[in-house]
């Protein structure tokens, strides 16, 4: 079974940092990786897809890579503002069943 | 505006009561999904439809049940059987279920009272 881990739980900055948040799969048996952002209460926003066959994907201020081969994804966020405060989560699509398996989420604050 | 429509945005069941949770979508995807989110968690599968009439079961089906008479509606009844409903439910879609982006709703919060 597909598990995810993203590591920190909980990442504090101050404003104007680039940070990396990682997300590990156990399984390498995926179609895409898609990053979301989480405000609270609030539903899910896409922010970026990786295809399997991709290594990265980039929008704005934001950089995805993927190795597929080490189940490891991490995101970039490059000078990050206090708008970039909210809950990271990573989540795999299994080739098995075609939906997506979530890990528990890294919870960003930015500093002003 | 395209998107994904859930209802209610918070929802106040009593104990041994079934409650029915909507989802509508108007971007004409195929596949749909609901998903539960406890507090500090990440979110877990409990049906999904890749199309009109056939839906599977996820990773916390008990308790729960969906049906797919529609492309653009897929309603989750939360039954009494499920021990522990209090949760943030969900809803997300897709075109198919071949490695395309997933939307999500803006969620329901159920609360046992």
């Amino acid at each position: 079974k597909q598990e995810v881990t993203q590591i920190p739980a909980a990442l504090s900055v101050p404003e104007g940092e680039n940070l990396v948040l990682n997300c590990s799969f156990t399984d390498s048996a995926i179609y895409n990786l898609q990053w979301f952002r989480q405000d609270p209460g609030k539903g899910l926003t896409s922010l970026l897809l990786i295809q399997s066959s991709q290594r990265e994907q980039t929008s704005g201020r934001l950089n995805a890579s993927l190795d597929k081969s080490s189940g490891r994804s991490t995101l970039y966020i490059a000078a990050s503002q206090p708008g970039d405060s909210a809950t990271y989560l990573c989540a795999v699509g299994d080739t098995g069943r075609r939906a997506l398996t979530f890990g528990s989420g890294t919870r960003l604050q930015v500093q002003p | 505006d395209g998107g994904i429509t859930q209802s209610p945005k918070y929802l106040f069941r009593k104990e041994g009561q079934n409650v029915t949770l909507s989802c509508e979508q108007n971007l004409n995807h195929d596949a749909m999904y609901w998903y539960r989110q406890d507090p500090g968690q990440g979110l877990r599968l409990i049906y999904y439809s890749q199309i009109v009439n056939d839906f599977q079961k996820g990773d916390i089906a008990e308790g729960y049940s969906v049906s797919r008479e529609k492309k653009e509606s897929f309603p989750l009844t939360v039954t009494s059987a499920q021990k522990n409903p209090t949760a943030f439910y969900l809803c997300a879609s897709s075109i198919d279920r071949g490695g395309t982006e997933a939307f999500f709703g803006q969620g329901t919060r159920l609360t046992v009272v």
